[in-house]
C-alpha cells in the first residue's frame, strides 16, 4: 500500500519570499509523483509530475520539485512567490509500471497563503 | 472546449434519503474516476469507470454506494439512504485513456452534506 504524508497544512508565506512544502511518501513499488494545486472553488490541476529521468522537474509557474529517492520525498519549492500563489497543494503518488497506474493517492494537502 | 463538469456544485440531503451525483467527462475522454475528500483528510480514490464498464471498485464502500458511466449521459455516483458519515467532497476525474497523467483533468467537486 502507498502513503503520502504532507507535513505541514498550513503555510502562511509573505509576497516574494522563498516557499518549500513537504512531501513524504511510502511504496513498496517505483512511483510516479505529482504536485495538484486547487484554487478556490476550482477543481484540481496537475502543477508538475516525476515519471522518469531527471529528478528535478519544473512548473511554467515557476515552481520546481525535486524528486529524492533515497528520503522518499518530493518536496515542492518556489524561490519567490506572489500573492496569486494561494491556494491549497496536493502531493500524489500512483503506481510507476503496475496495473493501477490510474489510481492516485493523496496527501491531506497544504494550504499556502501568500501574505502582502 | 468544456472541462469536466460536476453538478450540483452543493448538495444537502437529510440522513436516509438519496444523493446522485453527476460527472461529465471532457469531450472525447471516455475513462472516469471518482474520489472522496473527507474532512481534514486528502482525496481518496473510489472507482474507475470506462464507458458501461466499472473497472476498479476497490475504492467504493461495500453498501449503499454505487456508479456508472451509461453509453450516454454523464457518470453518476449514487448513494443510497446517506448518513452524516457521507458529507464529503466529491470529485471526478477524466482522461482519454488510462495514465495519461498529462491528460487526467478534474472537475470543481460536489460537496455533500447530510443534516
Amino acid at each position: 500500500a502507498q502513503s503520502v504524508t504532507q507535513l505541514d497544512s498550513q503555510v502562511p508565506v509573505f509576497e516574494e519570499a522563498p516557499v518549500e512544502l513537504r512531501c513524504n511518501y511510502s511504496s513498496s513499488v517505483s512511483v510516479y509523483l505529482f504536485w495538484y494545486v486547487q484554487y478556490p472553488n476550482q477543481g484540481l490541476q496537475l502543477l508538475l509530475k516525476y515519471l522518469s529521468g531527471s529528478t528535478l522537474v519544473e512548473s511554467i509557474n515557476g515552481f520546481e520539485a525535486e524528486f529524492n529517492k533515497s528520503q522518499t520525498s518530493f518536496h515542492l519549492r518556489k524561490p519567490s512567490v506572489h500573492i496569486s500563489d494561494t491556494a491549497e497543494y496536493f502531493c500524489a503518488v500512483s503506481e510507476g509500471s503496475g496495473g493501477s497506474n490510474y489510481k492516485l493517492t493523496f496527501g491531506k494537502g497544504t494550504l499556502l497563503t501568500v501574505n502582502p | 472546449n468544456a472541462g469536466v463538469m460536476q453538478n450540483p456544485r452543493h448538495l444537502v440531503r437529510r440522513r436516509g434519503q438519496e444523493a446522485r451525483l453527476r460527472c461529465s467527462p471532457m469531450k472525447g475522454h471516455s475513462h472516469v474516476y471518482w474520489y472522496r475528500q473527507l474532512p481534514e483528510e486528502g482525496l481518496k480514490f473510489m472507482v474507475y469507470l470506462q464507458k458501461e464498464n466499472i473497472i476498479d471498485e476497490s475504492g467504493m464502500p461495500k453498501e449503499r454506494f454505487s456508479a456508472e458511466f451509461p453509453k450516454e449521459g454523464p457518470s453518476i455516483l449514487r448513494i443510497q439512504q446517506v448518513v452524516r458519515g457521507d458529507s464529503a467532497a466529491y470529485f471526478c476525474a477524466s482522461s482519454p485513456t488510462q495514465g495519461s497523467w498529462e491528460k487526467l483533468f478534474f472537475g470543481s467537486g460536489t460537496q455533500l452534506s447530510v443534516l
